[in-house]
């Protein structure tokens, strides 16, 4: 079955980075594209980017350029998401999610992310 | 970007009984491969959210029939022909269009 697992709750100080994984199992992890897609506390879904299954090709969230960074290694079918420059509003869930195309089939189950001071 | 707009906002259901949520989108989601790139989905308390139907009507893999999804266009619904207290949390809908993706701004439906 497919499962993306998500590394653990961070706690950062603002202007510190943050880099979050999301390792894949269940299924053929070079065969899709995947997704970021952040939740503030008691706010909306707000999507971040996407990579293409081989890790060459990205776009993200205007929002987000420049101080957002997704990657993955193939060898490990893992994806990574790595956000610099943190203020306390980067205070959120963050959540790998696979495309199926066109939507999101399959979500992580989430990693907390905290900044303050 | 395109703009997802979901009413109401917060929907009431006494259990057993229907209910219905409307998404409109900016502009149009139908691809120029034939096919409209609308999608639901529910979180639940506490969970990540989980894909109910893709393609305006297509249900994804386990979800019960008692979930369907129509229209066409930019105006869309989703029905629950009758609510059961496990269906209670948030309902997005989503467009796959185009980048960025964007998301409605969630309806959450409570049990009465």
């Amino acid at each position: 079955q497919v499962e993306l697992v998500q590394s653990g709750a961070e706690v950062k100080k603002p202007g510190a980075s943050v880099k979050v994984s999301c390792k894949a199992s269940g299924y053929s992890f070079t065969s899709h594209y995947m997704h970021w897609v952040r939740q503030a506390p008691g706010q909306g879904l707000e999507w971040m980017g996407i990579i293409n299954p081989s890790g060459d090709s990205t776009n993200y969230a205007q929002k987000f350029q420049g101080r957002f960074t997704m990657t993955r290694d193939t060898s490990t079918s893992t994806l990574y998401m790595e956000l610099s420059s943190l203020r306390p509003e980067d205070t959120a869930v963050y959540y790998c999610a696979r495309e199926l195309p066109k939507t999101l089939d399959y979500w992580g189950q989430g990693t907390l992310v905290t900044v303050s001071s | 970007d395109i703009v997802m707009t979901q009413t109401p906002l917060s929907l009431s259901v006494t259990p057993g009984q229907p209910a219905s949520i409307s998404c409109k989108s900016s502009q149009s989601l139908l691809h120029s491969d034939g096919k409209t790139y609308l999608s639901w989905y529910l979180q639940k308390p506490g969970q990540s959210p989980q894909l109910l139907i893709y393609e305006v009507s297509s249900r994804f893999s386990g979800v019960p029939d008692s979930f369907s999804g129509s229209g066409s266009g930019t105006d869309f619904t989703l029905k629950i022909s009758r609510v059961e207290a496990e269906d209670v949390g948030v309902y997005y809908c989503t467009q796959g269009l185009h980048l960025p993706r964007t998301f409605g701004q969630g309806t959450k439906v409570e049990i009465k």
